[in-house]
């Protein structure tokens, strides 16, 4: 199987800086990874897929990039509102596996 | 708009069984593989199983293989997960998701989530 090991664990920012997480995967995947973000009590809501294409309503804060076996998901300009828990996911021969997990706190 | 309902979580004892299912509306069901994530208490997301559009091919996570069985009724828009055997470690959230885009057998890009029901396993 895949593992997926992101960075960091936790993450403490503040209002508008650039905020970046990585995800690396234990072998190629292409783009076959997707990022969500998740609230408190929330199910997780999908932000960014195959590596770098954004979601529909998503703010252009939010970004992916990457292919192989090594992501980048950044946010741009943090906003109070961004205050929640990121994971990335791949997708690779009807297999899923997420990330451990960032959580990201506000300065 | 896109609604994914789940229900049928609860408590069980270990060894029991439960069946959950996921009511969906607003899109073309049959088009979309569906799949069902699980997250126990402060961890993150578990992939447990998913199912084609049409119902023919399904797959599983290794934790979960042997125990937990998912099929879907298309005329009833509604995907179900039996499950089997349970024990403490299947104690989580049990969300379903839609498949993206339509049309292929499943993609793996869960692209709308329900808010899922709770199971917890307990004695």
């Amino acid at each position: 199987d895949i593992q997926m090991t992101q960075s960091p664990s936790s993450l403490s920012a503040s209002v508008g800086d650039r905020v970046t997480i990585t995800c690396q995967a234990s072998r190629d995947i292409r783009k076959s990874l997707n990022w969500y973000q998740q609230k408190p009590g929330q199910a997780p809501k999908l932000l960014i897929r195959v590596a770098s294409t954004l979601t529909t309503g998503v703010p252009s804060r939010f970004s992916g990039s990457g292919s192989g076996t090594d992501f980048t998901f950044t946010i741009a300009n943090l906003q109070p509102e961004d205050i929640a828990t990121y994971y990335c996911q791949q997708y690779d021969n009807f297999l899923f596996t997420f990330g451990q997990g960032t959580t990201l706190e506000i300065k | 708009e896109v609604q994914l309902l789940e229900s049928g979580g609860g408590f069980v004892e270990p060894g029991g069984s439960l069946r959950l299912s996921c009511a969906a509306s607003g899109f073309d069901f049959s088009r979309f593989a569906m799949h069902w994530v699980r997250q126990a208490p402060g961890k993150g997301p578990e992939w447990v199983s998913t199912i084609s559009g049409k119902g023919d091919n399904s797959y599983y996570g290794d934790s979960v293989r042997g125990r937990f069985k998912v099929s879907r009724d298309n005329s009833k828009n509604t995907v179900f997960l039996e499950m089997n055997s349970l024990g403490a470690a299947d104690t989580a959230v049990y969300y379903c998701a839609k498949d993206f885009p339509p049309d292929i057998t499943v993609a793996g890009i869960f692209d709308y989530w329900g808010q899922g029901t709770h199971v917890t396993v307990s004695s």
